[in-house]
């Protein structure tokens, strides 16, 4: 499995856009990135996914460099309930969450 | 519909005593993993089931840890003779499958989690 590494941690004001980066250098080239979030307390919940085109839903965009060594999650208009620590994967046959970035959404 | 869920909530235990986890899946997912996340930390990875395949068991920290899935439905990780280094919140996640040719599929929905605590 290709490994990751993500800032341990970030601030973000209120309605600003997050931008959560992530590098990826190792990932082979069939593997998909992945983007979890865990808010305190609860289960990881899954936000989006992408191989080497950008994608966007309704919870944030995510933009994969050519090379694909590294991505960048977006949240155009962070809320306060944004504040989770925020998990770049990338799929091998189990997913290696590591330490992910903490994300505080400030008022 | 319903999501995984685990139970119990929350456990305590005195150290030396063995504990069962359980886990249910979504219905219809084949594949079952099961994490541990130490306080402050990410998540461990350390079993999964997929269909009636062989578990990967990688990621068991010593053969005091053990799990077993009954065909496609509920999962239990059973620690014996527990430590106090085995306290821990012990999450399940459950996805349709896990092929890398269907990646959509692949997105893991996680239960809420077993607070395990170790006297």
């Amino acid at each position: 499995d290709a490994k990751t590494t993500q800032p341990p941690s970030m601030d973000c004001a209120e309605g600003r856009a997050a931008n959560l980066p992530c590098n990826h250098s190792t990932i082979s080239g069939n593997e998909y990135v992945y983007w979890y979030r865990q808010i305190h307390s609860q289960g990881p919940q899954y936000i989006i996914h992408g191989l080497k085109n950008n994608e966007t839903n309704e919870m944030a965009s995510l933009i994969i460099t050519e090379d694909r060594k590294s991505s960048t999650l977006i949240l155009p208009h962070a809320t306060l309930r944004d504040t989770a620590v925020y998990y770049c994967i990338v799929r091998g046959n189990q997913f290696y969450f590591g330490t992910g970035t903490s994300l505080t959404v400030i008022p | 519909g319903a999501g995984v869920s685990q139970s119990p909530s929350n456990k305590v235990t005195e150290k030396g005593k063995d504990v069962e986890l359980r886990c249910d899946p979504i219905s219809g997912h084949t594949a079952l993993y099961w994490y541990r996340q130490r306080l402050g930390q990410g998540l461990e990875f350390l079993i999964y089931f997929q269909g009636n395949s062989a578990p990967d068991k990688s990621g068991l920290p010593s053969d005091r840890f053990s799990a077993e899935r009954t065909g496609e439905s509920v999962s239990t990780l059973t620690i014996q003779r527990t430590q106090q280094e085995d306290s821990a919140v012990y999450l399940c996640a459950s996805s349709l499958s896990s092929g890398a040719a269907a990646p959509a599929q692949n997105t893991q929905y996680f239960g809420p989690g077993t607070r395990l605590t170790v006297l």
